[in-house]
């Protein structure tokens, strides 16, 4: 079975650009959840969606957004990006449907977002 | 709110030697422990888990119990080899929002040198 898999691998963005990343869950699993983490603040929720929607957002400001498709494969957009984002972005899959407290998260290799 | 302290890194060992990494805990309710390894250029890997109170999760020779009357989950190993060098994260999972978010620790740098 094939991991989760996020593309790009690496990226190098301007001030002021903005940047889709792409998350490929697992098969079969329906729920993806976004991570950032940085050397400062170490690894941070952004938001998760279970079947195209949104079931639950991290403390970032609106400028993080993401967006589900049918298929389960998730994209998240920075704008307006600033120096501060630069960071690796996490993508986590799981086959939960409910809340449970017992599911795994399976992660994929990241994004290395650079913003100069 | 919910949070997870690890022992701060970095920690250097001898192969062969003993490893601890202490893990506490702060969360309402009851939640599910977890630790993952993220190897360098590497995403997270989940290496263990225990779900209630007096569980222990194993595996690849590393082992947690989950203490509810200490909230602690300190990962184990009796004899580390060079490749688990990598850095060993702690995390909860906080039913939240009809959904659920892991929670982190800042992470534990362990290298191991032959």
């Amino acid at each position: 079975k094939a991991g989760v898999t996020q593309t790009p691998r690496y990226l190098i963005k301007t001030r002021g650009q903005q940047v889709t990343l792409s998350c490929s869950p697992i098969s079969g699993h329906r729920s993806v959840s976004w991570y950032q983490q940085t050397p400062g603040q170490g690894l941070q929720f952004l938001f998760e969606y279970f079947s195209e929607t949104q079931r639950n957002k991290g403390n970032f400001p609106g400028r993080f957004s993401g967006r589900q498709f049918s298929n389960s494969r998730s994209e998240m957009n920075v704008s307006t990006l600033e120096l501060g984002d630069s960071a690796l972005y996490l993508c986590a899959s799981s086959f939960a449907a409910r809340t449970s407290g017992r599911s795994e998260q399976y992660f994929g290799p990241g994004t290395r977002l650079t913003v100069t | 709110g919910d949070s997870v302290t690890q022992m701060e890194g970095p920690v250097t060992l001898s192969e062969e030697a003993f490893l601890t990494i202490n893990c506490t805990y702060t969360a309402t309710g009851y939640p599910s422990l977890f630790w993952y390894v993220q190897y360098p250029g590497e995403g997270l890997q989940l290496l263990l888990k225990a779900t209630k109170a007096d569980d222990k999760g194993s595996n690849k020779g590393f082992e947690a119990t989950y203490r509810k009357e200490t909230t602690s989950f300190h990962l184990e190993k009796g004899s580390v080899q060079v490749s688990d060098s990598a850095v060993y994260f702690c995390a909860l999972i906080v039913p939240q929002g009809g959904s659920e978010k892991l929670v982190f620790g800042k992470g534990t740098k362990l290298t191991v040198n032959p």
